[in-house]
């Protein structure tokens, strides 16, 4: 099965905000609201950073935010901070034998 | 503080055999789904395996089925991957993850979020 469909890179300055798309289908991000995003910076570990299209764990940062619409699901970072140039991979339970879809990461640069 | 600690990794020939470990501490172990998902180099994630908390059920990525088994010892609280007939392909850095999963009304899991990994430990396999 086919990974879910997210932007290659965004960018944006300090301070403003950005959005980053993760699309699927009915049989995954539509289909459930089980969409989660993870952090990633280069050489380190993913870090959850939105669970359940928009729940936030303990100590993440109330500037990420998300959120979903049809097979769409979205990862909006308000108040951009440096630290925030990572890349991000939006994942989503399946009802395929996969059961667990990543997209293909998105490259977020802090200008 | 939760902590996944993987191991095992390391450079094995084509057709070769490999098995990683991940020991957890921080939590009760034996309440919790875990996953395997691994990164080739430069490449996104890829879920790979997981694991009731029982070790009852296990599920596998199609790339991967038929080769690797999942497995844990809820006694040491470690989660193995067992890894067969490697390829070139399995080239990656191998994750392992806390998982939480919602169960419905007829008793089915859904994995809804990974939520805390370990550092990985890479395998290459290369000739």
């Amino acid at each position: 099965q086919s990974a879910l469909t997210q932007p290659a890179s965004v960018s944006g300055s300090p301070g403003q905000s950005i959005t980053i798309s993760c699309t699927g289908t009915s049989s995954d991000v539509g289909g459930y609201n089980y969409v989660s995003w993870y952090q990633q910076h280069p050489g380190k570990a993913p870090k959850l950073m939105i669970y359940d299209v928009t729940k936030r764990p303990s100590g993440v940062s109330n500037r990420f935010s998300g959120s979903k619409s049809g097979n769409t699901a979205s990862l909006t970072i308000s108040g951009l901070q440096a630290e925030d140039e990572a890349y991000y991979y939006c994942s989503s339970y399946t009802r395929s034998s996969t059961f667990v879809l990543f997209g293909g990461g998105t490259e977020l640069t802090v200008l | 503080e939760v902590q996944l600690v993987e191991s095992g990794g390391g450079l094995v020939q084509p057709g070769g055999s490999l098995r990683l470990s991940c020991a957890a501490s921080g939590f009760t172990f034996n309440t919790y789904w875990m996953s395997w998902v691994r990164q080739a180099p430069g490449k996104g994630l890829e879920w790979v395996s997981h694991i009731s908390e029982s070790g009852a059920h296990a599920n596998y990525a199609d790339s991967v089925k038929g080769r690797f088994t999942i497995s844990r010892d809820n006694s040491k609280n470690t989660l193995y991957l067992q890894m067969n007939s490697l390829r070139a392909e399995d080239t990656a850095v191998y994750y392992c993850a806390r998982g939480t999963y919602y169960y419905d009304s007829s008793g089915y899991a859904h994995p809804t979020s990974l939520d805390y990994w370990g550092q990985g430990t890479l395998v290459t396999v290369s000739s």
